[in-house]
This record gives structure tokens, sequence and C-alpha cells, in this order.
């Protein structure tokens, strides 16, 4: 389709593992943006990309998490050293151009749980 | 610290009945403020968009009012439909952090037949 695509929808790991995440951006969107929801809360921010360099990455959590986005288009959310907490669904959105004036579209999200 | 905060945090309704969902929040310095849907397992799916140098945005059965001064933001649901039933999420970006979305909580709305 033409939306916001993620995967794997669903990630169950250890604890300690690596994990990553993919995100595949509505084509020609050039901001994208990484966001974390924990049950019964709203999506939290974690990172912004304009094109391939990450314009705000104040809510990433520690530097066990990073994301990159080599080309502009598909990115990708690396967790290393898992823990119980990062436990939540990991949601991807994208828009044209910046956020301020554009809509933003999301993707249905990677639901990881860390055992 | 920038807060959005939503009341109340569920509401259930009869068909039919005209609805108001609330949203505050802390910093005034609001570059815009956007509504969201979330059904059950799903994304958001985004509602309405108000910039901050206007008052209100209307689609559908929807409308959604922004007064800075006030730090409020309210969304009416008209002649509500079992298929509005989900939750529905306020969300503002603000001066300082115009790329970032900061979320409320959410309204789950159950609309009964």
């Amino acid at each position: 389709g033409a939306g916001v695509s993620q995967t794997p929808s669903n990630k169950v790991t250890e604890k300690g593992k690596y994990v990553e995440l993919r995100c595949d951006p509505i084509s020609g969107h050039t901001a994208l943006y990484w966001y974390r929801q924990s049950l019964g809360q709203g999506p939290e921010f974690l990172i912004y990309f304009q094109g391939t360099g990450a314009a705000d990455d104040s809510g990433l959590p520690n530097d066990r998490f990073f994301a990159v986005r080599p080309e502009g288009s598909v990115s990708t959310l690396k967790i290393q050293r898992t823990e119980r907490g990062d436990s939540a669904v990991y949601l991807c959105a994208s828009s044209l151009g910046g956020p301020t004036g554009n809509t933003i579209y999301f993707g249905e999200g990677s639901w990881l749980t860390v055992v | 610290k920038q807060e959005v905060t939503q009341i109340p945090a569920a509401l259930s309704v009869p068909e039919g009945e005209n609805l108001v969902l609330n949203c505050s929040f802390t910093d005034s310095a609001i570059y815009n403020l956007q509504w969201f849907r979330q059904d059950p397992g799903k994304g958001l799916t985004s509602l309405l968009l108000i910039q901050s140098s206007q008052r209100e945005q209307t689609s559908g059965r929807l409308n959604a009012s922004l007064d800075k001064s006030s730090g409020r933001s309210t969304l009416y649901i008209a002649a509500s439909q079992p298929g509005d039933s989900a939750t529905y999420l306020c969300a503002a970006s603000f001066s300082g952090g115009y790329n970032k979305l900061i979320f409320g909580a959410g309204t789950r709305l159950a609309v009964h037949p």
C-alpha cells in the first residue's frame, strides 16, 4: 500500500538481546519520526529525521537506542542490550517536509516485548 | 515542562449524541495542534491539524478549536456513531521543539447503539 510500513509487526526478545525495527515511509516524504507508546499512554517522541540526518534525537532515552536513515528513505531503529522496560509499541511516522504545516502519517507500529 | 492533558480519560455515550473532548496544554507558545484517532492495535490517523494562527478546523462531523490564551483545544463530534468508537489523542508542537509532537494520554470513546 501507500502508507507507512513497519516491520516486524511483533517482536518478542530476551533481555539483553539486540533488536532492529524497520520503517518504510511514504514515498517522497522527507521527514521521518520515531515515537514510543506504552500501554494506556500517548506516544513519546524519540527522534526526527529530515532527509538522511537526525535533526532532533533528544527523545532517545539513552545510548542503547540508535536510529539511522542512510539514504533518506527507509529508517532502522536499533536497540542494544534490551531491557524489560523497553517493551512498548514503536511507531514510525512520516510527513512531506517538516511537521509544522504538514499532516503526519503513522504506521501501525512494531510491538516489542522483552522477556 | 511542556505537557498535554486530556479529559475525560474515557467516555461512553449512546449513538446520536453530540460530544466534546477536551485537551489542555501548558505552553501558549504553540506551533500547531493536531487531533488523532487510534483504533485498538493500530497506528494513529490524523483527523484535524490547527495551525497556531487558526482558531478552528472542520472536517465532516468533526470540529476542533484552539484557544492559545487559555491553553485549550476541544474536539467536537456531531451525531456520534458506533464507528466513532476509538481513542482520540491530542498532540501539540511547541516553541523550541517544533518538530516533536507532545501527546496527551487520550480519551477512550465508546459509542453504543
